[in-house]
């Protein structure tokens, strides 16, 4: 069983506001992945890291940043919240082999 | 870009009914998973398939990886409420990285 964490669970605020999404694993894991979805559509990856100091953007362009000062933690931060960028995000992370992921609960936010 | 098509996109069916889920792709893959997720929640790993011609069975589950590790399917047997969501597979590439198919929305009624 996964043990990866994310908060808040839901949030809603408005245009402008500088959020953060708090993701947590307790596995050790490395590898850690932040994906966008809309609801009943397939997921996106739009950051990725490979350790500590390490940090990659996906397939899909996006505006937030990320960081990963520690194995444990990495948080997605949007400086200027947008209508846009309501959707729900997924933090994952992966052991080395055969690479499956395991996911949090996800944030669903919504920007008014 | 590495891409999955999942079929059907949709599929609504009785309790009691078999269903099979295919994930198709023009890549070759390492491995596959395929996951199932709930409404507001984050996908749940059901099975992960590394080798060519795999078969894997969970239950009522069925999974098959292709001879050519392009393709796979879900095979469900006697399919129960319980078993409605979204059904996604992902292919492992280069790096770990995960590309996911667009995915199945299952509904199963009484």
């Amino acid at each position: 069983e996964a043990d990866i964490y994310q908060t808040p669970r839901y949030l809603v605020i408005g245009t402008g506001k500088k959020i953060t999404l708090e993701c947590s694993q307790t596995m050790g894991h490395d590898k850690m992945y932040w994906y966008q979805q809309d609801p009943g559509m397939e997921l996106h990856l739009i950051h990725y890291s490979y350790g500590v100091n390490s940090t990659e953007k996906g397939d899909l362009s996006s505006e937030s940043t990320v960081s990963r000062i520690r194995t444990e933690h990495f948080p997605l931060t949007l400086e200027s919240a947008r209508p846009s960028h309501t959707s729900q995000y997924l933090c994952a992370s992966s052991a080395p082999v055969p690479g499956t992921q395991y996911f949090g609960p996800g944030t669903r936010l919504t920007v008014l | 870009t590495q891409l999955l098509k999942q079929s059907p996109q949709f599929l609504s069916i009785q309790e009691g009914e078999n269903l099979t889920v295919y994930c198709n792709s023009s890549s070759v893959f390492s491995s596959l998973q395929w996951y199932r997720q709930e409404p507001g929640e984050g996908p749940v790993l059901l099975v992960t398939v590394v080798t060519g011609g795999e078969v894997k069975k969970l239950k009522r589950l069925t999974f098959q990886f292709g001879d050519a590790r392009k393709d796979s399917s879900l095979h469900i047997t006697a399919a129960q409420p319980g078993d409605t969501g979204l059904y996604l597979c992902a292919g492992t590439g280069g790096g770990n990285k995960l590309t996911f198919g667009t995915g199945t929305q299952l509904k199963v009624e009484l």
